[in-house]
């Protein structure tokens, strides 16, 4: 089936400092590729959409130049938050969207996420 | 804006309860309707529905879709603790997913 890696899988830092999450597809290929983020208790809200070889459409809210995102290849997006603080504490969340044939067209298969917390 | 909303927000129950969680949405094109189930991690795949009245079944959960009213619901009988976790709905339009609050499932022992 279809698999996601993210890493790391949690991640610890002090505030001020960035902080690189990386999304894998590691048998398919995945032009498309959402980062989600979690607050304890509620869903996911999706921060922006990447795409493979151009720029990452965010949703709106998300600041662009705080949450860096590249997508160089169709297996790797990476999502880099910038002079991370405290409230930026949450759980990240990827999920890559089969480029291939075969399966529905939207469907999305996730990454484990990524704890973040910012001290 | 799309919207997808579930009730309840939160639900807890004995063990070999049947439980039903629902999910309606406002989309302006509307796809699919999918059903996730997250535990520690990230969400895992249960549903995918797309045509009304067609009822899917996977062991105890059982999933359906009324495109007439804009509403799905999720099914589990015979709940077990396994059970506990955050139930899903998300819409899925041509460019992303929306993703309702999610209902949290307790089973007591």
């Amino acid at each position: 089936g279809a698999v996601v890696s993210q890493h790391p899988s949690r991640v610890i830092c002090k505030s001020g400092t960035s902080v690189k999450i990386e999304c894998r597809s590691l048998d398919f290929q995945a032009t498309t590729m959402f980062w989600y983020r979690q607050f304890p208790k509620q869903s996911l809200m999706l921060m922006a959409t990447s795409n493979e070889g151009s720029k990452a459409t965010y949703e709106q809210g998300v600041e662009k130049d705080k949450f860096l995102i590249n997508h160089a290849s169709l297996t790797l997006s990476t999502l880099t938050v910038t002079s991370a603080h405290p409230e930026d504490s949450s759980f990240y969340i990827c999920s890559a969207r089969n480029s291939g044939s075969g399966g529905y067209d939207n469907e999305q298969f996730f990454g484990p996420g990524t704890r973040l917390t910012v001290l | 804006e799309d919207k997808v909303v579930q009730s309840p927000l939160s639900l807890v129950v004995h063990e070999g309860d049947t439980v039903t969680l629902n999910c309606s949405y406002e989309v302006t094109n509307f796809r699919s309707l999918l059903w996730y189930k997250q535990e520690k991690k990230a969400p895992t795949f249960l549903f995918m529905l797309t045509s009304s009245g067609i009822e899917k079944k996977s062991g105890r959960l059982s999933s359906i879709l009324d495109k007439k009213e804009l509403f799905s619901i999720l099914n589990i009988t015979a709940t077990q603790t396994g059970d506990s976790a955050i139930y899903l709905c998300a819409e899925g339009s041509a460019r992303q997913l929306t993703f309702g609050s999610g209902t949290q499932l307790t089973v007591l022992p």
